[in-house]
């Protein structure tokens, strides 16, 4: 069984930079899993940040970053804003049509 | 504009049967491929069931199989998500989500809560 990992909360100061990472709890997280994030805010659908590890959906602004960092995938925003204030999902494809998601993580602002 | 809207959740007793509709708007449906997503209160997403193109090829998370179908109606623009013998644990925000050719979901509908209680 595939168990992705993340962290469950994270904090940031308006205008700082945070890493969050998305691992399995066994093996490392490769370009092949095409590693996917997912922005949601309390009571809305998620809304695709990053695609493919690293790639931006259209419309996302420049300070949202995706790559890999050791054995996770990473997904890094610089100059937090207030409205990044959401929760953070990771998503990997197993192939097949088959993907799995980690629990998701709460980013303060403050 | 893509628009993806799911219809047909509410309260159902366990044991009981629900079927979830999606109607999709903007694109031409018979192409991609399509998914359910799910979200229990407070947890995070969890992938329920992907189908294919044209409906010949279909995957289910492991605790759903048995108990739910997807299926597809292309010329309708439809996405539809049989659930049947439902748990508790089946309660959740249903989002019907897009597949895009990059193996990540670009596209997600509103959501469709259902509830699983006596």
């Amino acid at each position: 069984q595939t168990v992705v990992t993340q962290e469950p909360s994270f904090s940031v100061s308006p205008g700082g930079t945070v890493t969050l990472t998305c691992g399995l709890t066994s093996g490392s997280v490769s370009t092949s899993y095409s590693p996917s994030w997912y922005q949601q805010t309390p009571g809305q659908a998620p809304r695709t940040l990053i695609y493919k590890t690293n790639t931006r959906s259209s419309g996302v602004p420049d300070r949202f970053s995706g790559s890999i960092l050791g054995n996770k995938a990473a997904l890094t925003i610089t100059g937090a804003q207030a409205d990044d204030e959401s929760d953070y999902h990771c998503g990997l494809y197993l192939g097949s049509g088959i993907w799995v998601f980690g629990g998701g993580t709460k980013l303060t602002v403050l | 504009e893509v628009q993806l809207v799911e219809s047909g959740g509410g309260l159902v007793q366990p044991g009981g049967s629900l079927r979830l509709s999606c109607a999709a708007s903007g694109f031409g449906f018979s192409g991609p491929w399509m998914s359910w997503v799910r979200q229990a209160p407070g947890k995070g997403l969890e992938w329920v069931a992907t189908i294919m193109s044209d409906g010949s090829g279909t995957q289910y998370v492991d605790s759903v199989k048995g108990r739910f179908t997807v299926s597809r109606d292309n010329p309708k623009n439809s996405l539809y998500l049989q659930m049947n013998s439902l748990r508790a644990e089946d309660t959740a925000m249903y989002y019907c989500a897009r597949v895009a050719t990059t193996s990540s979901f670009d596209y997600w509908g509103q959501g469709i809560l259902v509830t699983v209680s006596s």
